[in-house]
């Protein structure tokens, strides 16, 4: 079955402990992005990648890294975490540019105290 | 400005038709998309239309485009309770490897017997 898969799906932690977000996805695909979505805003991108080693800032990196070590793996990473991180966080893959269907993870509800 | 916009809620009752609406930004956008959002879940694409057509139809859903007015609506007819959900209309900006997926803030959409 073709599916992004996010872990994990819930997590609290505190401000400043260092935090990973796994994604995951078994379609092959280039593209991987990730989105957070907070209320009233929508779905902003955080970063994205084109492809392996591969990645660029998206509207809100501010706080974030990511990496793409290889093709089906885009991990999200908070260094040092802070309140105004707490969100509902999704990742995304196509097969080509953005014009092709993206695929969404679960989501991961984070929140930092 | 970068906005895309929704209206935030749109009650209906089960039968009735629902129209969501969608304000979006760039002129030159490519394609653009509609995607739903269930309690939980991730985004799943719903339709998208490309910008050189006014109207798309797929079984109870229908895109209406008007490019002068930069307006996007979502018109699902015979509205079910299983169509209770948030409704992201979403623009794809740039063309190629620079292109992006900018979303509306979403409109939760309320079914009611």
């Amino acid at each position: 079955e073709a599916q992004v898969t996010q872990n994990p799906r819930y997590l609290i932690t505190v401000t400043g402990k260092k935090l990973t977000v796994t994604c995951s996805q078994n379609m092959n695909h280039e593209y991987m992005s990730w989105y957070r979505q907070d209320p009233g805003l929508g779905l902003r991108q955080i970063y994205y990648s084109m492809n392996v080693e591969v990645t660029d800032k998206g509207d809100v990196p501010e706080g974030y890294k990511v990496s793409r070590k290889e093709k089906r793996n885009f991990p999200l990473i908070l260094e040092s975490p802070s309140p105004n991180q707490t969100s509902l966080y999704f990742c995304a893959s196509s097969l080509g540019g953005w014009g092709t269907e993206a695929f969404f993870g679960q989501g991961t509800r984070l929140t930092v105290v | 400005g970068e906005d895309v916009e929704q209206s935030l809620f749109l009650s209906v009752r089960e039968g009735d038709s629902s129209v969501i609406n969608c304000t979006y930004t760039d002129s030159s956008s490519t394609y653009l998309y509609w995607y739903k959002q269930e309690p939980g879940a991730g985004l799943q694409l719903l339709t998208y239309i490309f910008s050189n057509m006014d109207m798309k139809q797929d079984q109870r859903l229908t895109v209406l485009l008007n490019k002068k007015d930069k307006h996007l609506s979502l018109r699902i007819a015979d509205t079910q309770t299983g169509d209770s959900a948030i409704y992201f209309c979403a623009e794809r900006k740039g063309a190629g490897t620079a292109s992006k997926l900018t979303f509306g803030t979403g409109t939760r959409l309320q079914v009611t017997l």
